[in-house]
């Protein structure tokens, strides 16, 4: 069964305005949480991860949201660029060393 | 910066054949992953290793193995190679300690099974 979910398998924005990517995760053991950006053959990159006992994490136009009554985060993105269009891949992890991915939702920013 | 590199972008080979994909990193970390991405089914674990000569099954090892013989390098291997096995494999690699947690990943090997 999967533990992080991402309902969302596309979204559509114009260039300019906000991008809200959501995920959902199942296992309140999770400590730490990532988003990992994948351009078309190519690996994924590291974006901006939060930790726990955070609820926010900012770095730049990049802004991820922990929510862990609902076992909810999210990545705003401000303002979106044509460069940002990608897969984006949430992550959780544990202490116990590997990482759990949602399925991905592909952005797509439009002029 | 942490380089993770796989041995070939592109790879073709047919049913029954034994394949190899390698996958080495430069920064000295003891955790090392394999991944495929399907689409609409994102990154699934196929195997990691925590140490040299040690692995572990992740979510889908049915039909791959794998050998860590040296501590930069990784193989996954698909002992007979089915048209399933069709996909993007992705090796990764992080340091150890157990806050650590942020994975960095190969460029990525497109493997087609004809």
């Amino acid at each position: 069964d999967q533990q992080v979910k991402q309902n969302s398998p596309s979204l559509s924005v114009q260039e300019g305005r906000i991008s809200i990517l959501n995920c959902d995760y199942t296992n309140s053991m999770f400590d730490y949480f990532l988003w990992y950006k994948k351009y078309p053959a190519e690996g994924p990159t590291f974006l901006i991860s939060i930790s726990s006992i955070k609820d926010k994490n900012e770095d730049g136009r990049f802004t991820v949201f922990l929510n862990k009554s609902a076992k909810h985060l999210s990545l705003h993105i401000v303002p979106s660029q044509p460069g940002d269009s990608a897969v984006y891949f949430c992550a959780a992890g544990s202490t116990l060393g590997r990482l759990y991915f949602g399925r991905g939702t592909q952005l797509t920013v439009w002029p | 910066d942490v380089k993770v590199t796989q041995s070939s972008r592109y790879l073709v080979k047919r049913t029954g054949e034994k394949v190899f994909l390698e996958c080495v990193q430069d920064m000295d970390h003891e955790n090392m992953f394999w991944y495929r991405q399907d689409p609409g089914l994102g990154l699934r674990l196929i195997y990691f290793s925590y140490d040299v000569k040690m692995k572990e099954k992740g979510d889908i090892p049915e039909g791959y193995s794998v050998s860590r013989e040296k501590k930069e390098r990784f193989s996954l291997i698909l002992e007979s190679a089915s048209t399933n096995q069709t996909s993007m494999y992705l090796c990764a690699s992080k340091g150890g300690g157990g806050r650590i947690y942020e994975q960095y990943f190969g460029p990525g090997t497109r493997l087609t099974v004809t």
